[in-house]
């Protein structure tokens, strides 16, 4: 079975820095997908960034960028230029190729401060 | 306009009542899925619908029924409510072609069972 470990549960850094979550990870599958999921204070569940594990490159949208090591098994998230509308808690999530779940790690609670 | 969208957004009742919860989603997604975020924040995923028929269905007490009466709607009836039911439900959607792209989820219903 998966499983999906984020080893910080809580984090807080100063406006403007930069942050990294981590994030593993343990299958034996050599295709799947990697998630980054935000749930701010508002509860709504939203998409950060999204991995394909057969691509080597590793994805970035705007400040948000992750770092792949597939060998590793690891998926951390870099947030540049961290803004407070960062403060939220963050998922990591694995979803296997062809199959219809996905797995949540616990959650990392980021606190972003003035 | 909501692309998923759950009601109610709060659900306080006492034990041992009936209660449901509906989904709906404007996406023209084929596959939508129940995940249910404990009071650590946990998510695990319940049940999932594909085209109207059940095609996850996690250990899930027997009192938890879902039911999909077409591909844009999933309600989740729950009898005989526990305090242990208490937690933030979310529904979510996705296609089967590009559910790689991860889920777009519903913004929670609370349930507290007091």
């Amino acid at each position: 079975a998966q499983t999906v470990t984020q080893s910080q549960p809580e984090m807080s850094v100063q406006e403007a820095e930069t942050v990294t979550l981590s994030c593993t990870y343990d299958t034996s599958e050599s295709n799947y997908y990697l998630f980054w999921y935000k749930q701010p204070p508002s509860r709504q569940m939203i998409l950060v960034i999204r991995q394909e594990a057969y691509k080597q490159q590793n994805a970035t949208e705007n400040r948000f960028s992750v770092n792949f090591q597939k060998a590793a098994k690891s998926f951390s998230l870099k947030i540049s230029d961290s803004q407070l509308g960062d403060t939220a808690m963050y998922f990591c999530a694995f979803m296997k190729h062809g199959d219809d779940k996905i797995i949540f790690g616990k959650g990392t609670r980021l606190h972003i401060l003035p | 306009d909501t692309a998923v969208s759950q009601t109610p957004k709060y659900l306080v009742t006492q034990m041992g009542n009936d209660k449901s919860i509906k989904c709906e989603q404007n996406l023209g997604h084929d596959t939508m899925y129940w995940y249910k975020q404990d009071s650590k924040k946990f998510l695990k995923i319940m049940f999932s619908y594909n085209n109207k028929e059940l095609i996850i269905n996690e250990t899930v007490p027997n009192r938890f029924s879902p039911k999909s009466p077409d591909k844009a709607h999933l309600n989740l009836h729950i009898n005989s409510l526990e305090l242990g039911d208490s937690a933030v439900y979310f529904c979510a959607s996705s296609q089967t072609r590009g559910r790689d792209y991860g889920y777009t989820f519903g913004s929670g219903t609370r349930l507290t069972v007091v």
